[in-house]
This record gives C-alpha cells, structure tokens and sequence, in this order.
C-alpha cells in the first residue's frame, strides 16, 4: 500500500492566489482527516469526513478555506483567496472507521508545505 | 485548541540513555495515543493507552497514564539516533467521533 498520498509536496503562492491541496487516502479507509502544523498553533485538526460526508468542520479557520471529498479516493483542501499567515504544512489522514471508535490509528502523509508570500 | 501540553518542549540526550516525555490534557478522555513526526514528514502512530490502563509496553517503549493527574509519560529506553524526532499526545474524548486532539509536542534530539 502507498500510504496516504498528498499533492502537490511544496506550494509557493502569491497572496490572493487560489491554493488547492489534494489527498488521496488509503484503500479502504472511511474517514479523512485535515490538519495544518505551524511553529505557533501546533497541530490543528481543521476537518473531518467520514464516507465521503463532512462530519466536523469547526476547525476551519475562515470562509476562504473549503474542504471537499467527491469520492472515497480523493480529497482536497481549498483555500481563496490566500493569504500570509496560512503559511503551514498541511497534513491528510485517513483512518479505517473498523474499529471501536477513537481507538483506530490515524495514518498520515507527508504533507504539503505551502508558502504564501 | 490543544488538550494536551508536553513537556518538556526540547530534550537532548546521549544515546543509550533514556528518554522521557510528559503530557498533560486538561478533560477526561476515553484514550490517549502517542505520535512520532521524524523531520519533515507526516506523524507516526507509536502506541495507544486506554483510560482504564495504567501502563503499557511496546519494544523499547513505555506508556503510563494517570487519568487522576490528567497526565501520560512516554519512555524510550536505551534511545538512538534514529529516535531523532518529535513526539506528540493526542487525545480522545469521550463523545468525540474519531477525533484526536493532539499536544504541543517534545522535539528529542538523541546524540552519538
């Protein structure tokens, strides 16, 4: 299995510019994750989907960021127009849902650094 | 917002030595999860304490949680250079879905 695939690895933006993050999570799994890491906030759950239906978006910071999940295979994370300060490395998720709740793994990819001058 | 906070926040040991890291989260939890982020890279899943475990052992790892002092330790004995990382709580609340809420993080450098 190739693990959860995020693209593009490193984004360098204008300010005002359209972002669009994408994941592609592992076969099977039945929730998806989105996180952004800075040095100052940490590790910020921003949403969460599971089988395709957004479950708990309270994490999103403003109405210039969007998440979508059209299909099982295939996320991405929008942010429009950009801006400085969301400057981060944005992290997927996905986890496989068979469990007991909350006692599943939580599997990451590398991450998408993006800068936004 | 984080739930948990570990300390210490930096901790710089010589190999072979041991390592340990706290986090402390402030509401009750149904379990708490222990990550490692090498540099540059996604997280990791090391461990998983329940809230009705004490304590647990994986390989060189050891977990404790006292659910009265809102606290967990992470233990890494006998460390490497390879354990170079930063290491994360992440907690799960009762009610909570399958949502983690993770800590601040210990950045452990392991020395030759």
């Amino acid at each position: 299995d190739a693990g959860v695939i995020q693209s593009p690895r490193h984004e360098v933006t204008e300010m005002g510019q359209e972002v669009t993050l994408r994941c592609k999570p592992i076969s099977g799994h039945d929730y998806l994750f989105w996180y952004r890491q800075t040095m100052m906030r940490g590790l910020e759950l921003l949403i969460y989907f599971n089988n395709n239906v957004p479950i708990d978006d309270s994490g999103m910071p403003e109405d210039r960021f969007s998440a979508k999940m059209p299909n099982a295979s295939f996320s991405t994370l929008k942010i429009q127009p950009s801006e400085p300060r969301d400057s981060a490395v944005y992290f997927c998720a996905s986890l496989p849902g068979t469990g007991v709740m909350g006692t599943d793994t939580q599997y990451f990819g590398p991450g998408t650094r993006l800068t936004v001058l | 917002s984080q739930q948990g906070e570990e300390d210490p926040q930096a901790l710089s040991i010589q190999e072979g030595e041991n390592a340990t890291m706290n986090c402390s989260y402030k509401t009750s939890i149904n379990n708490l999860q222990w990550y490692r982020q090498n540099s540059g890279r996604g997280l990791v899943h090391l461990i998983l304490i329940r809230s009705n475990e004490r304590e647990k052992h994986s390989g060189r790892l050891r977990v404790t949680l006292d659910t009265s002092k809102k606290s967990s330790s992470l233990l890494i004995t006998a460390s490497r250079a390879a354990d170079t990382a930063s290491y994360f709580c992440a907690t799960h609340p009762p009610g909570g879905g399958n949502k983690l809420t993770f800590g601040t993080g210990t950045q452990l450098k392991v020395e030759l």
